[in-house]
């Protein structure tokens, strides 16, 4: 079945570091991937997308590239900063009507 | 805002006793997505509405039900409530059909906590 594997947090990182959150998935044929956001307070809210392989998604300074060959779409970011503190949510589409949601990894960035 | 609302925000019950969650999608919108979310379980589909009808069934308990009206709003209803159903519930809202376009719209959730 669908599944989708995310990097276990939370992750801590100071101010202009580097980010990578990894993520996996497994999946029947070729679905669209997707990173979605939730900050403090609030509903998630799509941050990038990709719907083929190899296709890079980008974002706010954030990017994922669609990789079928490790099946994997991991986020990154070259420097964050103390506003991008959030969860981060990898997605998977299943199908007309579903999405498989990573259980979401906690960022924490300090000045 | 994403202009999808949930009301109520915040929820207190007892064991036993039942509670419903209600969801206005944004406007124009026709399908409707309920999500619960829990510390120990991450983000986990309940039921999804198209324009009044049931399209898709995740792992959403017995106890559990739900409806989507003519004026397309939504309710969540939980009966005979258990501790372990204390969680943050999302409603998120798309135009039609997900397909590959993946886009939900999400309200800020309710969060229920049962004692």
């Amino acid at each position: 079945g669908n599944s989708v594997t995310q990097m276990e947090g939370p992750v801590t990182l100071s101010e202009e570091a580097f980010l990578t959150i990894n993520c996996t998935y497994t999946a029947t044929g070729y679905p669209s991937l997707f990173w979605y956001v939730q900050y403090p307070g609030e509903g998630l809210q799509l941050l990038l997308k990709a719907t083929k392989a190899d296709d890079k998604g980008s974002n706010k300074g954030f990017e994922a590239t669609y990789r079928k060959e490790t099946t994997s779409f991991h986020l990154e970011k070259g420097s964050v900063q103390v506003s991008d503190s959030a969860v981060y949510f990898c997605a998977l589409g299943g199908g007309a009507n579903n999405l498989f949601f990573g259980t979401g990894t906690r960022l924490t960035v300090i000045p | 805002d994403s202009g999808v609302t949930q009301t109520p925000k915040h929820l207190i019950t007892a064991t036993g006793q039942r509670v419903t969650l209600r969801c206005s999608p944004r406007s124009g919108d026709l399908s409707v997505y309920w999500y619960q979310q829990s510390l120990d379980q991450g983000l986990q589909f309940l039921i999804q509405y198209y324009n009044g009808e049931e399209r898709a069934k995740g792992n959403i308990l017995e106890r559990f039900s739900a409806q989507q009206f003519p004026d397309l709003h939504s309710e969540l209803n939980l009966s005979s409530l258990e501790l372990g159903d204390s969680a943050l519930y999302f409603c998120a809202s798309s135009p039609g059909e997900l397909g590959r376009t993946g886009e939900l719209f999400f309200g800020e959730g309710s969060r229920l906590t049962v004692l």
